[in-house]
C-alpha cells in the first residue's frame, strides 16, 4: 500500500495567486481530513469527509479556503488569494472504521511559504 | 481554547532511561486518547491509544496512563532507545459520531547516548 500520498510536497508561491493542495487517500479509506500545523497553533484540523461528505468544516479559518473530495480517491484544498499567514505545513490524513477510534494514516504533508 | 495541552516543548532523556511525556486535557467528553510520534518531514504515525474508561494501556515499551480525575494522561517508554527521537502528539478523540482529532503541540523528545 503507498500510504497517502500528498502533492506537491513543496510549494512556494506569491501573496495573492490561488494554492491548490492535492491528497490521495488510502483505497478502500472513507474518511479523510485536512490538518494545518504551525509552530504556533500546532496540528489543527481544518475540514474532514465521511463517503466524500463534508462533515465539519468549522475549522476552515476563512472563506479564502475551500476543500473538495469529487470521488473517494481524491481531495484538494484551495487557498484563493493566498496571504503570507497561510504558509504552513498541510496534512491529509485517511482512515476507516477498521482503523480503530483515532486511527489515522497521515501523508507526508505539503510545505507551503507564501512570499 | 486549547483543549488538549502538552506544556513542555522539549524533553531530553538519556538512552536506556524512562521517557515521560505528559499531556493534561479540559473536554471532559473525549471518548478516547492517543499518542502520535512524528519524525521530520513525515507526517504523525500512530502509536498508542486508551479507552476513557481505562486507566492504563501497554504496549511493548510504551505505556500509556489515565488519571481521569486529573484529566492528564502520559506516556511512558522504557527503556528509551535513539529512534525514540522525534515529536510526540497527544489527541483526544471525540466519538459520539464525531470524528476529528484535537491535537497538543506536541513534545519535542530528544534521546542522548
Amino acid at each position: 500500500d503507498a500510504g497517502v500520498i500528498q502533492s506537491p510536497r513543496h510549494e512556494v508561491t506569491e501573496m495573492g495567486q490561488e494554492v491548490t493542495l492535492r491528497c490521495k487517500p488510502i483505497s478502500g479509506h472513507n474518511s479523510l481530513f485536512w490538518y494545518r500545523q504551525t509552530m504556533m497553533r500546532g496540528l489543527e484540523l481544518l475540514i474532514y469527509f465521511n463517503n466524500n461528505v463534508p462533515i465539519d468544516d468549522s475549522g476552515m479559518p476563512e472563506d479564502r479556503f475551500s476543500a473538495k473530495m469529487p470521488n473517494a480517491s481524491f481531495s484538494t484544498l484551495k487557498i484563493q488569494p493566498s496571504e503570507p499567514r497561510d504558509s504552513a505545513v498541510y496534512f491529509c490524513a485517511s482512515s476507516t472504521p477498521e482503523s480503530g477510534p483515532g486511527g489515522y494514516t497521515f501523508g507526508s504533508g505539503t510545505r507551503l511559504t507564501v512570499v | 481554547d486549547q483543549q488538549v495541552k502538552q506544556n513542555s516543548p522539549s524533553l531530553s532523556v538519556q538512552e536506556g532511561r524512562i521517557s515521560i511525556l505528559n499531556c493534561d486535557y479540559t473536554n471532559s467528553m473525549f471518548d478516547y486518547f492517543l499518542w502520535y510520534k512524528k519524525y521530520p518531514a513525515e507526517g504523525p504515525t500512530f502509536l498508542i491509544s486508551i479507552s476513557s474508561i481505562k486507566d492504563k494501556n501497554e504496549d511493548g515499551r510504551f505505556t500509556v496512563f489515565l488519571n481521569k480525575s486529573a484529566k492528564h494522561l502520559s506516556l511512558h517508554i522504557v527503556p528509551s532507545q535513539p529512534g525514540d527521537s522525534a515529536v510526540y502528539f497527544c489527541a483526544g478523540y471525540p466519538g459520539g459520531g464525531a470524528d476529528g482529532l484535537t491535537f497538543g503541540k506536541g513534545t519535542h523528545l530528544i534521546i542522548q547516548p
